[in-house]
Parts: structure tokens; sequence; C-alpha cells
């Protein structure tokens, strides 16, 4: 069954460390596709990034970075040189197509603590 | 900068009465999703609609909530009758497939 794992509950960081989340999602499709979202304190949930299973490439975005792996089913976000504005609550999700629908998973989230 | 939209944004109502909740996707989004958060839950997906036909509404309680798309511009979730129990936060999300842009949610408290 698929399933999508934040084992760290929450973090806590000072501000201008790097800071590295974890994601660990199982599934049965070859096809299916990993995001990550954060929600900040106002509880609106912002997109980040989708990656489809096809593509392993890292991807850089700013200070923000994506490392996929296969290998491990682990799709890690990294924050470099934190910010009091990276606090927020960060998910993690995973879609994929089953029983003629797609399906869509989200991780328990993480909550980012970024301290001045 | 085109957004989701959702009314009400905080609903306060006592059990047994009727909510209905309205989202606006964003114009040209073909799919659109009701989540609802809750502290023990976490995420949940309720439903989705694809070209306004509902493709998958196996998260949601069949006997009281209910998901409908009368136009393109309009998604509702009703709940009836509301318990305590539905009290959490329901977002819903538009986008291509596999990107969902999300509104600010409505915060419905049923006593």
């Amino acid at each position: 069954a698929q399933k999508v794992t934040q084992a760290q509950t929450e973090i806590s960081v000072v501000e201008k460390e790097d800071v590295t989340l974890d994601c660990v999602y199982e599934t049965r499709d070859t096809t299916y596709y990993l995001f990550w979202y954060k929600q900040p304190p106002s509880g609106e949930l912002v997109f980040l990034i989708r990656r489809n299973s096809f593509d392993e490439q890292n991807e850089i975005s700013g200070r923000y970075s994506w490392n996929f792996q296969k290998s491990t089913s682990s799709f890690n976000f990294t924050i470099t040189a934190s910010q009091v504005v990276d606090s927020a609550v960060y998910f993690c999700a995973l879609s994929e197509f089953g029983s003629g629908t797609y399906k869509y998973i989200f991780g328990t989230g993480t909550r980012l603590k970024v301290l001045a | 900068d085109a957004r989701v939209t959702q009314t009400p944004r905080h609903k306060v109502t006592e059990m047994g009465q009727e909510v209905t909740m309205r989202c606006q996707p964003i114009l040209g989004h073909n799919t659109v999703f009701w989540y609802r958060q809750t502290m023990m839950q976490g995420l949940e997906l309720l439903a989705y609609f694809r070209n306004r036909a509902p493709l998958d509404d196996s998260g949601m309680p069949k006997d009281r909530f209910s998901a409908e798309m009368p136009d393109a511009t309009l998604a509702t979730l009703k709940i009836q009758p509301s318990e305590p129990r539905d009290s959490a936060v329901y977002f819903c999300a538009s986008g291509p497939v596999h990107e969902q842009y999300f509104g600010p949610g409505t915060r419905l408290t049923v006593t």
C-alpha cells in the first residue's frame, strides 16, 4: 500500500543553518509523483515542487534543493542558510495511479522552527 | 496572481445543522480537490473532480458528506447533518492533475 513517512516531527535550527527534511515513500507503481508543500502559520498550503518517478535529477531553487533517490525511496528537502521565514510545517506527498484513479497521500508533516 | 478562493473562511455551527462550503478554482484548472486537515488525522483527501466529473470520493463519509461541481467555477462540499467530529479545516485545491494549488481553507467548528 502507498505510504509517506516523515519521521521528523519537529526540527529546530538557528538561522543560517542548513536543514534537511526527510521523506520516505512506499508505492507499488512504477509511475508516481512526489511533492513538497509548505504550510506557514497562516495555514495556507503552498506548492513547492513536483517530481515524477522517471526524473531522478536533483533540483535546486534558490536556497531550496531536493534529492530524489529511487533506490532508497526517498525524496529529501534541504533548505540552505535557513531564515526565520522558513518556519512552517512541510509536507511530503505522493500520488500514484491505482484502481482506475489517482491516489494522493500526504505525510504527517515536519514542523520546522528557525530561531533568530 | 490567480488563487483558489474558499468561502466561508470560518464557520461555527451546532450539531445537526447543514454546512455548505464553497470553492472557486483557478480558471483553467480542470481538477478540483477537497481535503480535510485535523490534528489527529493530518491531511486527508475527501474527493476530487476532473472536468467537473467526480473521480474519487472514497475518502468521504458517504452518509453525511456530498461534493458537487455545478459548474467549472464552483465546487461545493456539504455536510448534513454535521457532527462535532467534523470540526476541521477543509481545503479546496485546483490544478492540473499533478500540481495542486490550495485555497486558504474553511475552518469548521461544530459544537
